[in-house]
């Protein structure tokens, strides 16, 4: 079944607004990991937060561990983010499984 | 940054024809991935090596073959390929442990 959840599975933001993007995994993972996709693009990654609050520039991961989730909060939105968020648990020598992705659209 | 590059970018390809779609990186990584991506799936790994010569299965294999020739060359080989393998393919590269993966640009693979 599937290892890794997210939701929602898409989202519409009005520009300057926080969204809240939420990741369920069905094992321990040993790390967890936040890509963006760039419509058309390749995967960039943005946190690596096995556990705990983690912060980069407008970007803030949660992760609670024994509660299998992990959310990635971004704060005053703009278009420029756009795209695709994954969420991936890492594995046995860093094999990655991916969730499906929550599409980000964020409108002027 | 970490250099992934992938070749071809575009790719048409005749059902039972073979395709080899080709990754290099540039920063001596020991470990390589591919992955496909379909709309609905995310991304899902096909093969992954640990260094020159090794190559390992992924979670979809099937249909599949996987060379690492070199620390910077790893190549996915499809020898009869299918309609159903019309994806976009991505190539990483990484240390393992905790660091990250670097991803390639992809490759927009079609199969008729």
């Amino acid at each position: 079944g599937q290892q890794v959840q997210q939701s929602p599975a898409s989202l519409v933001l009005q520009e300057g607004e926080n969204a809240e993007l939420q990741c369920n995994f069905s094992s321990t993972a040993t790390r967890l990991q936040w890509f963006y996709q760039r419509p058309g693009g390749s995967l960039v990654s943005l946190l690596y937060n096995p556990s705990g609050t983690k912060h980069t520039g407008r970007l803030t991961s949660t992760t609670v561990t024994k509660e299998r989730r992990s959310s990635l909060h971004i704060s005053s939105s703009q278009t420029t983010d756009s795209g695709t968020y994954f969420c991936a648990r890492a594995g046995g020598n860093n094999k990655l499984t991916f969730g499906q992705g929550t599409v980000l659209s964020v409108i002027p | 940054e970490a250099a992934v590059t992938q070749s071809p970018r575009n790719k048409v390809a005749v059902t039972g024809g073979k395709v080899t779609l080709s990754c290099n990186q540039t920063n001596n990584h020991n470990n390589m991935y591919w992955y496909r991506q379909d709309t609905g799936h995310g991304l899902r790994l096909i093969h992954y090596s640990y260094g020159a010569g090794s190559t390992e299965k992924g979670d979809i294999p099937d249909g599949y073959k996987a060379s690492r020739p070199s620390q910077e060359n790893f190549s996915l080989i499809l020898e009869l390929a299918t309609p159903s393998q019309t994806s976009v393919y991505f190539c990483a590269s990484g240390w393992g442990g905790q660091d990250t993966q670097y991803f390639g640009p992809g490759t927009r693979l079609l199969v008729l």
